[in-house]
């Protein structure tokens, strides 16, 4: 069973510090890597995805992956009370079909 | 505007009436996926489709239909739902299949309630 894993949380940051979000996954035949934001009551929303080993900045945000190390994070600087949300790690795997896999996602409390 | 829209976003059914959720993007995406999502397990794929009349299952297909008849739509059907099929439950599209997908789109999700 291929899986991927994230804490729960909450993880709670002041207001302009840096939130580090973690995950890992257990198929090293994973290919994409994905983190969406989820409100609550909401729909996910793709923040950022990275396809290759190092950091991928976007604004605020860094994706990071480590595929040796099967593990990939998002660093949000600058936090804010908006970024209050769980952020959901998704990956993509070709073997067996084309599926993709979500962590349970992490709670992210900003306080203002 | 291009979205992806569900229906209906409310159902409370009862054990064993059949039951479809509708799905459907205008965005002319090829990949079409159904998920469930419940506390603690995050979302679950349960089908999905690379293109017209091409469905696989995911995760969780058990107790779950699909079809993919033409590009836009991807019904989900419930033979004879039961309560553990209670969830919330998200339908998405992306412009093309992993690996090569970049972002799913989701549409606003479906609280099914089977008593």
């Amino acid at each position: 069973q291929k899986e991927v894993e994230q804490n729960s949380g909450p993880l709670s940051v002041p207001e302009g510090a840096i939130a580090s979000l973690n995950c890992t996954y257990s198929d090293r035949g994973s290919q994409s890597f994905f983190w969406y934001r989820q409100y609550s009551g909401k729909s996910p929303e793709l923040i950022m995805f990275i396809y290759s080993n190092g950091d991928k900045e976007d604004g605020r945000f860094t994706a990071q992956l480590n595929k040796a190390s099967q593990y990939v994070s998002l660093l949000i600087r600058d936090s804010q009370p908006s970024d209050s949300a769980t952020y959901l790690c998704a990956v993509t795997v070709s073997e067996g079909g084309f599926k993709t896999i979500f962590g349970a996602g992490t709670r992210l409390f900003v306080k203002a | 505007e291009a979205q992806v829209t569900q229906n209906p976003r409310y159902l409370i059914t009862v054990t064993g009436k059949k039951l479809t959720v509708t799905c459907s993007q205008n965005m002319n995406h090829e990949y079409m996926s159904w998920y469930r999502q419940d506390p603690g397990l995050g979302l679950r794929q349960i089908y999905y489709s690379m293109n017209v009349e091409v469905t696989d299952k995911g995760d969780v297909p058990e107790g779950y239909k699909v079809s993919r008849k033409e590009k836009r739509n991807f019904p989900l059907i419930l033979e004879s739902p039961s309560p553990n099929q209670t969830s919330l439950y998200f339908c998405a599209s992306s412009r093309s299949p992993p690996p090569a997908s970049y972002e799913q789109y989701f549409g606003p999700g479906t609280r099914l309630t089977v008593t």
